[in-house]
């Protein structure tokens, strides 16, 4: 059964230093997705992407954070500068197509800024 | 990759009971709703989903109600089975937008 699948497993990195997560979304799907999840509290959206470009997003998603798929199967979220309360488990997701589509996540990121 | 506060809700339930887990949504704009489970160390896994136009929707072993009435969902499992051991999410979706929203979660134990 296909799968989103994510790189790296754990990240470890120096605050204001730039980090690059790595997702591959399920092949044929069109829509993907990046979501948070600090330590026990609720996952939360950031954003989605859409035809090479962002459809939506949230306010948490501010100037630090940029989406790219730099070619057929990778989608990749940048945190520039990173900062202490970055660190949070990263989830890529992705669905097939328009309109209501159940959201497929990968395993997650777990990015600890030190 | 687990909700792990202190303030998680816990279900717990012996080996083969019917469980049911419960949410409460908070836009009445919302249209279709989906029930996540996450084990620890993994991404939230898909189990079953429901639109707004439903009030019931049954899986294998799983059933979602859907009470837009009082904006309240819930989720039954059927003879539960340590497997079944998890933190369980509702995430809404709001109509003409593709961003879920989750709630806080509850934690299932299953006693063998």
């Amino acid at each position: 059964e296909p799968e989103v699948t994510q790189t790296p497993s754990h990240q470890v990195t120096q605050m204001g230093q730039e980090v690059i997560l790595r997702c591959v979304p399920i092949s044929n799907h069109l829509y993907f997705y990046w979501y948070r999840q600090i330590l026990g509290q609720k996952v939360e959206f950031l954003v989605s992407f859409y035809n090479n470009e962002i459809s939506e997003k949230s306010e948490i998603f501010d100037d630090q954070f940029s989406v790219e798929r730099p070619d057929g199967s990778n989608f990749t979220l940048k945190i520039r500068s990173t900062k202490l309360e970055d660190s949070a488990m990263y989830f890529c997701a992705s669905s097939p197509r328009q309109g209501k589509d159940t959201q497929y996540f990968g395993p997650g990121t777990r990015l600890t800024v030190l | 990759g687990e909700s792990v506060g202190l303030h998680l809700p816990t279900l717990s339930v012996q080996e083969g009971d019917n469980s049911i887990i419960n949410c409460a949504y908070s836009n009445s704009a919302s249209d279709y709703f989906i029930w996540y489970k996450q084990e620890s160390g993994k991404g939230p896994q898909f189990i079953i989903d429901i639109r707004s136009n439903m009030d019931k929707r049954q899986g294998q072993r799983v059933t979602v109600l859907l009470n837009k009435t009082v904006k309240h969902l819930s989720l039954q499992i059927a003879a539960t089975q340590p497997g079944d051991s998890a933190v369980y999410f509702c995430a809404e979706n709001i109509t003409g937008r593709r961003a879920l929203t989750f709630g806080s979660g509850t934690r299932l134990q299953v006693q063998p």
